[in-house]
């Protein structure tokens, strides 16, 4: 198994440009989510998923868009990056009956 | 969220022990977490303690768990610099995510 699996690694943006940063697991994981890591901040949820075509709001949303149109891939789109949004994204994905979370090895993300 | 509290420096000589303390929100939190993060590094789980049990031993980690007071604390035995990093406690709250303290920052110098 790969795992929790994140690209890009690294990605520079100017203000306004859009991206996707992609989250995908091969554990066959019914819930994922999002983070952002900041200094001095810990991590902030996001956007989570509990299944398939189901996707809701974490503590800091604006300015993000989600789907979840199979169980493997969960993508996160910067509609129009802000230099807010400069941070390290995490993904993570959890099974029903297991009590771990399995995180990404992050995406650090610049905006100039 | 409501935050997940903890403090944001710990500084300890090689060979004592470490005591990180949080306070979490959510009195029905089925499972509490530790993860560490080296810099520049992800999150790696170190332990986790199920909210039926009062403490956890896994080698030189011990979890303390207090519902009543909604406290959880790490005690690290005989602590070696290359446990230097930050620690985070998290919570489970809805749909399976996680809320997370802002991390304790553990200096271990010899």
């Amino acid at each position: 198994n790969a795992g929790v699996t994140q690209t890009p690694k690294f990605q520079v943006l100017k203000t306004g440009q859009s991206m996707t940063l992609q989250c995908a697991q091969d554990m066959n994981h019914e819930y994922m989510s999002w983070y952002r890591q900041d200094p001095g901040m810990g991590l902030r949820l996001i956007h989570y998923s509990v299944g398939a075509g189901i996707t809701d709001q974490g503590e800091v949303p604006n300015g993000y868009n989600v789907s979840r149109s199979t169980t493997e891939d969960f993508p996160l789109r910067l509609l129009s990056a802000a230099p807010s949004q400069t941070s390290v994204y995490f993904c993570a994905s959890r099974g029903t009956a297991e009590f771990e979370q399995y995180f990404g090895p992050g995406t650090r993300l610049t905006v100039t | 969220g409501e935050d997940v509290e903890q403090s944001l420096f710990l500084s300890v000589r090689e060979g004592d022990s470490s005591v990180i303390n949080c306070t979490y929100t959510d009195s029905s939190s089925t499972y509490l977490y530790w993860y560490k993060q080296e810099p520049g590094a992800g999150l790696q789980l170190l332990t986790y303690i199920f909210s039926n049990m009062d403490m956890k031993q896994d080698q030189r980690l011990t979890v303390l768990l207090n519902k009543k007071d909604k406290h959880l604390s790490l005690r690290i035995a005989d602590t070696q610099t290359g446990d230097s990093a930050i620690y985070f406690c998290a919570e489970i709250i809805t749909g399976y995510a996680l809320n997370f303290g802002k991390g304790t920052s553990l200096l271990v110098t010899p």
